[in-house]
């Protein structure tokens, strides 16, 4: 079974708009919610983490809303840039044996056109 | 600050040949990981080491053999490489006292033939 579900699969976004990313889990251990940032050609990057005792974290023009309830958390990218055009990965995550096991999202592709 | 290195970038092996991944990190963390990435797949799990001398399963172990040589070090053995470990390969490494962020490296491209 797919314990981490992340839509949409790909995006496209103007110049200026908002980009929305979603991700659903499955597992109520995970208390650990972060979205990873990867350019072609490199290795994933932390863009922004949320824990779950707050609803919503924003981070410049990155904001992570949380509900815990509905088992989701989403990424919202405010003022999208070319420079955003990337993928993104949730990787939500919880305190395993002596190491903190993620587990990821199979990717967003985002496109930002000028 | 390096961060985490990986060797080599690239790769091409024939079938039932072996090879290491070679990764170090110098951040001075306990957890060091190796995943896979695939299109469509995301990244996947293989193995991961919580502290120097422990190592476990992640979710796609079969084919691979890893050693944890020192707390800096991190390898990835393929003892007969298949066509299907054609991928992307990502070290990475965690402090837990840091808010639990893992730092990836640049990746290893490998292709098996």
């Amino acid at each position: 079974q797919q314990q981490v579900k992340q839509s949409p699969q790909s995006l496209i976004v103007q110049k200026g708009g908002i980009s929305i990313i979603n991700c659903a889990y499955e597992n109520t251990a995970f208390d650990y919610f972060p979205w990873y940032q990867q350019f072609p050609g490199k290795g994933p990057a932390l863009l922004i983490a949320i824990r779950p005792d707050v609803s919503e974290k924003k981070e410049g023009r990155f904001t992570i809303s949380f509900n815990k309830s509905a088992k989701q958390f989403s990424l919202h990218i405010m003022d999208s840039q070319p420079g955003d055009s990337a993928t993104y990965f949730c990787a939500p995550g919880y305190s395993g044996a002596g190491s903190y096991q993620l587990t990821f999202g199979k990717g967003t592709k985002l496109s930002v056109i000028p | 600050n390096a961060g985490v290195t990986q060797t080599p970038k690239f790769q091409v092996l024939k079938t039932g040949q072996s090879m290491t991944l070679q990764c170090a990190q110098d951040m001075n963390h306990n957890s060091m990981y190796w995943y896979r990435q695939d299109p469509g797949m995301g990244l996947r799990l293989i193995y991961y080491s919580a502290s120097e001398g422990t190592t476990d399963k992640g979710e796609v172990p079969n084919g691979y053999n890893v050693s944890r040589l020192n707390k800096r070090e991190f390898s990835l053995r393929l003892e007969s490489a298949a066509p299907s470990q054609t991928s992307v390969y990502f070290c990475a490494s965690q402090d837990r006292g840091s808010g639990n962020t893992i730092y990836f490296g640049e990746g290893s491209w490998l292709t098996v033939v």
